[in-house]
């Protein structure tokens, strides 16, 4: 079935850095785009952007420009977020996202825990 | 950069009433709305997109109204499982942005 599988928790240093992947399975990968959405703690959603899973091209929201990098391996369906010089504010669980079926966020992954803590 | 306001912030309503979330958008956004659900712990779910059409295996007790900057989502008999944060999304298609409201709880009265 069409699914989505993030990479488990992480646990960071501030000024470390992380890199969360998203496994795509049950449909063409470079079909449809894939978003990126981070949700801090008893907080709501934020869309982070998106990258062009045909071209690798990324677009990021106002917020996530700098430390935030959104890329692609095609061969093994997946798309990587990585964040560098980690902070405290970073805390958040990310989550993948994909418009497979509809013109919104149909399929999602399970979200990735990044916890950053000296 | 478009703004989506959701009301009220948190919805008490019994088992079997009916409940009606709200979400409006700074500018319009046409159709461009999507309904998520959200339980704890759990991914979002994607309820409604294009302002009405349900999403594959959502149920019919949910429906979704409205167009430009007013819209609506309406479960017409709370079952105990709809108990979550509701959250509104504009899509433009492009660029393509997306923005999310700030949520609705939806809580047991």
């Amino acid at each position: 079935q069409v699914q989505l599988v993030q990479s488990g928790s992480e646990l960071k240093k501030p000024g470390a850095s992380v890199k969360v992947s998203c496994k795509a399975s049950g449909y063409t990968f470079t079909s449809y785009a894939m978003n990126w959405v981070r949700q801090a703690p008893g907080q709501g959603l934020e869309w982070m952007g998106w990258i062009n899973t045909n071209t690798g091209n990324p677009t990021y929201a106002q917020g996530f420009t700098g430390r935030f990098v959104f890329s692609l391996d095609t061969s093994v369906s997946t798309a990587y977020l990585q964040i560098s010089s980690l902070k405290a504010e970073d805390t958040a669980v990310y989550y993948c996202a994909g418009l497979v079926a509809s013109d919104a966020f149909d399929i999602w992954g399970q979200g990735t825990m990044v916890t950053v803590s000296s | 950069e478009i703004v989506m306001t959701q009301s009220p912030a948190t919805l008490s309503v019994s088992p079997g009433e009916r409940a009606t979330l709200s979400c409006r958008a700074s500018q319009s956004v046409s159709s461009n709305l999507a309904w998520y659900q959200q339980k704890p712990g759990q991914a979002p779910r994607l309820l409604i997109y294009g302002a009405s059409t349900r999403a594959t295996g959502i149920p019919a007790r949910f429906s979704g109204s409205g167009s430009g900057t007013e819209f609506t989502l309406t479960i017409s008999s709370l079952q105990s499982e709809d108990f979550a944060v509701y959250y509104c999304q504009q899509y433009n298609n492009w660029p393509p942005t997306w923005t999310f409201g700030q949520g609705t709880k939806v809580e047991i009265k």
